[in-house]
């Protein structure tokens, strides 16, 4: 199975900061790397796929980049409501398996 | 709108069984594939098992293989679960997820709520 590994797995961060969340897949992928996010007490829901295009809805502070192996989630300016935690998630394989998330606090 | 309930959870000691549903409203059901997906309290989410729209495909996530059955009955847009042989670290929240594929490109684009599952004596 491909393994997911994100980094960190957590942070703390300002509102008004910059984060880079980022994930790497123990082998090629493509760009199939999707990014959740989810917060206490809810299902998650998609930010990100196809590793960089903005699901609908989704602010445009979040951004993805990457292919092949590794990717990255930015958040060019947190506010509030983004405190969460985030996943990847390949697609490529039928095993469609997630990364260990990293949770974003306040500092 | 799209509508995933899931039902089923519940209390089951080591070894039991149970069985999850998921109902589906508010798309053509038969046109999607289906995943469940789950969370252990406090944990990360898990892929657990995915199922072709036509039900024709099915993979399972190793940890769960020769005990799970995924299945879906389009007529009644519903999609099942069902766990034999459980363990307490089947625990988890148990959350039905749909597919959404493009061209290059296959997310889960709606979760239900969840329903909880507790394996313990």
């Amino acid at each position: 199975d491909i393994q997911m590994t994100q980094s960190p797995s957590s942070l703390s961060a300002s509102v008004g900061d910059r984060v880079t969340i980022t994930c790497r897949a123990s082998e090629s992928i493509s760009s199939y790397l999707n990014w959740y996010q989810q917060k206490p007490g809810k299902a998650p829901q998609v930010l990100i796929y196809g590793a960089s295009t903005l699901q609908s809805g989704v602010p445009s502070r979040f951004s993805g980049s990457g292919s092949g192996t590794d990717f990255t989630l930015t958040i060019s300016s947190l506010r509030p409501e983004d405190f969460a935690t985030y996943y990847c998630q390949q697609s490529y394989s039928p095993e469609k398996t997630f990364g260990q998330g990293t949770k974003v606090e306040i500092k | 709108e799209v509508q995933l309930v899931e039902s089923g959870g519940g209390l089951v000691q080591p070894g039991g069984s149970l069985r999850l549903s998921c109902a589906a409203s508010g798309f053509t059901f038969n046109n999607y594939e289906m995943n469940w997906v789950r969370q252990a309290p406090g944990k990360g989410l898990e892929w657990v098992s995915y199922i072709s729209s036509s039900g024709n495909v099915i993979y399972y996530a190793d940890s769960v293989k020769g005990r799970f059955t995924i299945s879906r009955d389009n007529a009644k847009n519903s999609l099942y679960l069902q766990m034999n042989s459980l363990r307490a670290e089947d625990t988890a929240i148990y959350y039905c997820a749909r597919d959404r594929a493009g061209d290059y490109v296959l997310l889960i684009d709606y979760w239900g709520q969840g329903t909880l599952v507790t394996v313990s004596s």
